[in-house]
């Protein structure tokens, strides 16, 4: 079986200043790992994910995740965000041989001025 | 080239009432997938088919079932709607198979209140 928490439900920061958004898992396989983005009344879209390699990972817009195999985590951190980054944070996980993804409950960022 | 596509994008039955969502992807992806999102549940998958003509249950099938219509087209039946089936539906695809990444990809969702 596999999991996914993310601890924080909201996360409320000001523009241009640095966010993380945590995601922990646990799994009895070794697994692959995503964020997946939600922008209001839209569907997920892929944002980063990380399969093999090397542990950081990045995204087109400036996003970028570490895989902690040790810690079972895999944040998402940003050094300066923009308002247009407000919008719902999935982590997600699947373990290797196994079809489906696994979603944590979600990380609202709400950017403001 | 239009990913995947679901309709239809909002729907209010009355309690007991049936309706098939639809999906569909033009990507050429092996495997389909129907979620659920709650608030503060994240997304749960309902079923799945990893290839034409197989099926398999998720984590909460119950009060639904699915076709795997062809390679394109995975469609989700609510055979008698109950008001706990209220949520946003999802589609997604993904190419599954050796070698691949096994991205999956998002269709718009469809919003669905049952009264």
């Amino acid at each position: 079986a596999q999991s996914v928490t993310q601890l924080d439900s909201q996360v409320p920061v000001f523009e241009e200043a640095p966010v993380e958004l945590r995601c922990n898992y646990s799994s009895s396989v070794s697994v692959y790992l995503f964020w997946y983005v939600q922008y209001p009344n839209q569907g997920l879209q892929l944002l980063l994910k990380y399969l093999s390699g090397s542990t950081l990972v990045e995204s087109i817009n400036g996003f970028e995740a570490e895989f902690n195999k040790s810690q079972t985590s895999f944040h998402l951190r940003k050094p300066s965000v923009h308002i247009s980054d407000t919008a719902e944070y999935f982590c997600a996980v699947r373990g290797t041989g196994r079809r489906a993804l696994t979603f944590g409950s979600g990380t609202r960022l709400q950017v403001q001025p | 080239n239009a990913g995947v596509t679901q309709t239809p994008k909002f729907q209010v039955l009355k309690t007991g009432q049936s309706m098939t969502l639809q999906c569909a992807q033009d990507m050429n992806h092996n495997s389909m997938y129907w979620y659920r999102q709650d608030p503060g549940m994240g997304l749960r998958l309902i079923y799945y088919s990893a290839s034409e003509g197989t099926t398999d249950k998720g984590e909460v099938p119950n009060g639904y079932n699915v076709s795997r219509l062809n390679k394109r087209e995975f469609s989700l039946r609510l055979e008698s709607a109950a008001p706990s089936q209220t949520s946003v539906y999802f589609c997604a695809s993904s190419e599954m198979g050796q070698g691949t990444t096994d991205t999956q990809y998002f269709g718009p969702g469809t919003r669905l209140t049952v009264l």
